[in-house]
């Protein structure tokens, strides 16, 4: 059964400090991993995406990994700000004959604190 | 939120109501989804369209039905036959090749 799953569910940070978020997936085929970003009673927003072969992708202060061996990547928030205060949900695609197939994690709640 | 719309961004329904939540891309995707988001859990998929006039049940459909007569729209109705209808919808599609993808901006449905 194809899964994701987030740890922890959820965290609270002191605003500067650095924090990273884990994503453990079992999907197959794997075809590329996506990190959102959903503020509360909004639509999720892409962070970073990666294909097979990519290790890290970076977007500002967001750094996500994939090792496509143990099926786990991470997203790395530095700096932390106010405004990363959201759910960070991690997204697995597999490409099929049937069509694209998503498999969501169970997200993180991230509370950034002044 | 891309080129994807959603309306209404609230809404309120009666128990035994239909409604139908509206769901509208001009990125001229084939693909488009449905999913239900409840607190603090994942998204889960209602219904799926990879073309026009073709549609698939996901993973929670039942209650619930689409249409997909043209390729920019996707309507999702919440029937009577959905028993716990109160959620946050999301609508999103997807390019063909998968590294693309736009959600809406969700509508929050609560039955009174």
């Amino acid at each position: 059964k194809n899964q994701v799953e987030q740890s922890p569910q959820s965290l609270i940070i002191l605003e500067g400090k650095n924090c990273t978020l884990q994503c453990n997936y079992t999907v197959s085929p794997f075809s590329n991993l996506r990190w959102y970003k959903q503020d509360t009673g909004r639509g999720p927003v892409s962070l970073t995406i990666m294909t097979f072969s990519e290790n890290t992708k970076s977007n500002g202060r967001y750094t996500a990994t994939l090792d496509a061996d143990t099926k786990q990547s991470s997203l790395h928030i530095t700096a932390s700000q106010l405004s990363d205060s959201a759910s960070y949900i991690c997204v697995v695609t597999s490409f099929k004959a049937a069509g694209n197939k998503l498999t969501f994690g169970g997200g993180t709640r991230v509370l950034v604190k002044p | 939120d891309g080129g994807i719309t959603q309306s209404p961004k609230y809404l309120f329904r009666k128990e035994g109501q239909n409604v139908t939540l509206s769901c509208e891309q001009n990125l001229n995707h084939d693909a488009m989804y449905w999913y239900r988001q409840d607190p603090g859990q994942g998204l889960r998929l209602i219904y799926y369209s990879q073309i026009v006039n073709d549609f698939q049940k996901g993973d929670i459909a039942e209650g619930y039905s689409v249409s997909r007569e043209k390729k920019e729209s996707f309507p999702l109705t919440v029937t009577s036959a959905q028993k716990n209808p109160t959620a946050f919808y999301l609508c999103a599609s997807i390019s063909p090749q998968g590294d693309t993808q736009y959600f809406g901006p969700g509508t929050r449905l609560t039955v009174l």
